[in-house]
């Protein structure tokens, strides 16, 4: 039962336009969220992330959406660029104690920019 | 900076051997992670250390896996026997606090 949904395994876009990357969740008692950014043969690097006190938060290029009500948050990233292609992991965190360290990942979305 | 660094990058071993995987943490990181990520369930948390205490082994597949962590810089994550459905990369990831995670690049381990 996965509780972080990343329902696109893969995402094409050509450069210099939006991507956006979608991630649903279940468990309503979440109240972290992040985003990974994952290179082949490397480990997942942090990109950005949100409390679920705020429904959005830049930085630079990338902005994560939050809607609560839904249980869904979105990456989006303008203007995209070839050296975002990538594996990008969305992640959630709270009602296990607090810990951000029970990270509940969803299964990536792997991102190709185009040139 | 080094980063998390893990040991071996890569592991190829036969059914019933044992397997220690090795990971330093970021100097001064507080928290210890170990991951394993696999096609069918993608990364789960295996277990993970606060102070170089285990907190949660919940993730911990069987009594065939054991993890320690003897100081601040250094953990051991060890399988034995293996079986061939171990078969995956292992992430070790820390951090200090509740900030986010810093993950080392993987131990690809695959066991025939």
């Amino acid at each position: 039962d996965q509780q972080v949904k990343q329902n696109s395994p893969s995402l094409s876009v050509q450069e210099g336009r939006i991507s956006i990357l979608n991630c649903d969740y279940t468990n309503s008692m979440f109240d972290y969220f992040l985003w990974y950014k994952k290179y082949p043969a490397e480990g997942p690097t942090f990109l950005i992330s949100i409390s679920s006190i705020k429904d959005k938060n830049e930085d630079g290029r990338f902005t994560v959406f939050l809607n609560k009500s839904a249980k869904h948050l979105s990456l989006h990233i303008v203007p995209s660029q070839p050296g975002d292609s990538a594996v990008y992991f969305c992640a959630a965190s709270g009602g296990y104690g607090g810990s951000q360290g029970n990270l509940i990942f969803g299964k990536g979305t792997k991102l190709s920019v185009k040139p | 900076d080094a980063g998390v660094i893990q040991s071996p990058r890569h592991e190829v071993t036969e059914m019933g051997q044992e397997v220690t995987l090795r990971c330093k943490p970021i100097s001064g990181h507080d928290y210890l992670f170990w991951y394993r990520q696999t096609m069918m369930r993608g990364l789960e948390l295996l277990i993970y250390f606060n102070n170089n205490v285990p907190i949660d082994d919940s993730g911990m597949p069987e009594d065939r896996f054991s993890a320690k962590m003897p100081n601040a810089s250094f953990s051991t994550l060890k399988i034995q026997p293996s079986e061939p459905r171990d078969s995956a990369v292992y992430f070790c990831a820390s951090s200090l606090g509740h900030s986010p995670l810093h993950f080392g690049n993987g131990t690809r381990l695959t066991v025939t």
